[in-house]
Formats: C-alpha cells, structure tokens, sequence
C-alpha cells in the first residue's frame, strides 16, 4: 500500500499568502515527518508530530494529524519567495524506515 | 549545529564500476540509513543499519550493494557493479535512538552511471 500521499502535486500562491499541503496515509504510524527540498538538493526536517499529537506549531509552521482520518496538514503562514521548494510527508509506521510520498510543489510569487 | 555529511556530492561513473558513497552521520546517533531518489521520483528507503549491523533493507538492496561502518564515523554504501538505473540522488541519514525521534538527511550524493 501506498503510504504518505500529499495533496496538491502543485500550489502556487502569493507571498503573504498561507499555504496548505495535505498528507494521507494508510498503515498505522508511529510518527510523521515533513521535509523540505530545495531543487536537486538535500531534504530539511521541517516538523515531527507523534502519533499521540494532534497540532504542533514551529514559527510559521503548524501540523495538524487526524489519526482517525490517516492524514495530516502542512500550514505555512505569511508565505515568502524564499518558500518555494518541494514539501514530502514522510511516515513512520512502527519499524523506523520511512516512507515519502511524492511531494508537493510550492511556489511562492514575489 | 550538527549535521550529516555526505561525499562526494556528485559521483560520475561508467556502468559496471564499483562506487562507494561516504557518509559522517551525527556523531551521536545510533541509528543510519541510505535512501534514493531516482530523478522526479519518491524517496525510496534502501538499508537501515543499528549495532554494526543491517535492521532492515528493501527489494532495491540487492546482492549489488552493501553497507559498512569502517570506523566510529563513517558510514558507506557501496554499488559493486553500476548499472544506468542506479543513477540517482543517495541520502543518508541518522537518527539518535527510539522510534520517535528525528532522522537528519545529509545533503546527498548524485550518482551518475554513463
């Protein structure tokens, strides 16, 4: 099964603007991860949210998880250019590898 | 801050070549992994690594690629013979300990087999 399937593939949105990305899985987790990637570079943590967790904020950041629902949300607030890059939820069921989706792609116009 | 290294960052090979990726994960951590990124594409899990040895490994790790910690630092994948569909993006990554914690990505390694 597939896990840690974002939505949109693509948002493109105003600086200023917030962003939503959304994240479904299937299997049970132990935790969920968002990372950013920059183009053709390396993947920066963004946010950990445990599977007992239900909203967790980091500056601009906010995560939300519906453990009922097997899904999660990425906020961005008050968006800037320096935003654009690719955001991957990464799942981690109970055996600690993790599992990415696609990703989506964030462009922030100045 | 600490953080995970990883050299080169860009491999150039000819098909069937041995390439080893290098990898300095935090010093600390107990836990390491290798995935790939093929072009466009997921990140696939490829080999997770506790206590000198493999935990777990995917379908992708194959009798063509093998894992080693040489010395207290440094974590290898090595390729022993490439083909043109392991051209990719390789990341290591570390983790502290417990299932809960964080796994810190290295900047990575673009291999390119010709």
């Amino acid at each position: 099964s597939q896990q840690g399937e974002e939505d949109p593939q693509a948002l493109s949105i105003q600086e200023g603007e917030n962003a939503t990305m959304n994240c479904s899985y299937k299997t049970s987790i132990n935790n969920l991860q968002w990372y950013r990637q920059n183009s053709g570079r390396g993947l920066v943590h963004l946010i950990l949210i445990r599977s007992n967790e239900r909203e967790k904020h980091s500056g601009r950041l906010r995560v939300t998880l519906d453990t009922s629902k097997k899904s999660s949300s990425l906020l961005i607030t008050a968006s800037r250019a320096a935003d654009t890059a690719s955001y991957f939820c990464a799942t981690d069921p109970l055996d600690s590898k993790l599992t990415f989706g696609k990703g989506i792609t964030l462009s922030v116009r100045p | 801050e600490p953080e995970v290294t990883q050299t080169p960052s860009h491999q150039v090979t000819q098909m069937g070549q041995e390439v080893i990726l290098r990898c300095v994960p935090i010093s600390n951590h107990l836990y390491f992994y290798w995935y790939r990124q093929i072009l466009g594409q997921k990140v696939e899990f490829l080999v997770s690594f506790y206590n000198n040895e493999i935990s777990e490994k995917s379908e992708i790790f194959d009798d063509q690629f093998s894992v080693e910690r040489p010395d207290g630092s440094n974590f290898t994948l090595k390729i022993r013979s490439t083909k043109l569909e392991d051209s990719a993006m390789y990341f290591c990554a570390s983790r502290l300990a417990g299932s809960t914690d964080t796994q810190y990505f290295g900047p990575g390694t673009r291999l390119t087999v010709l």
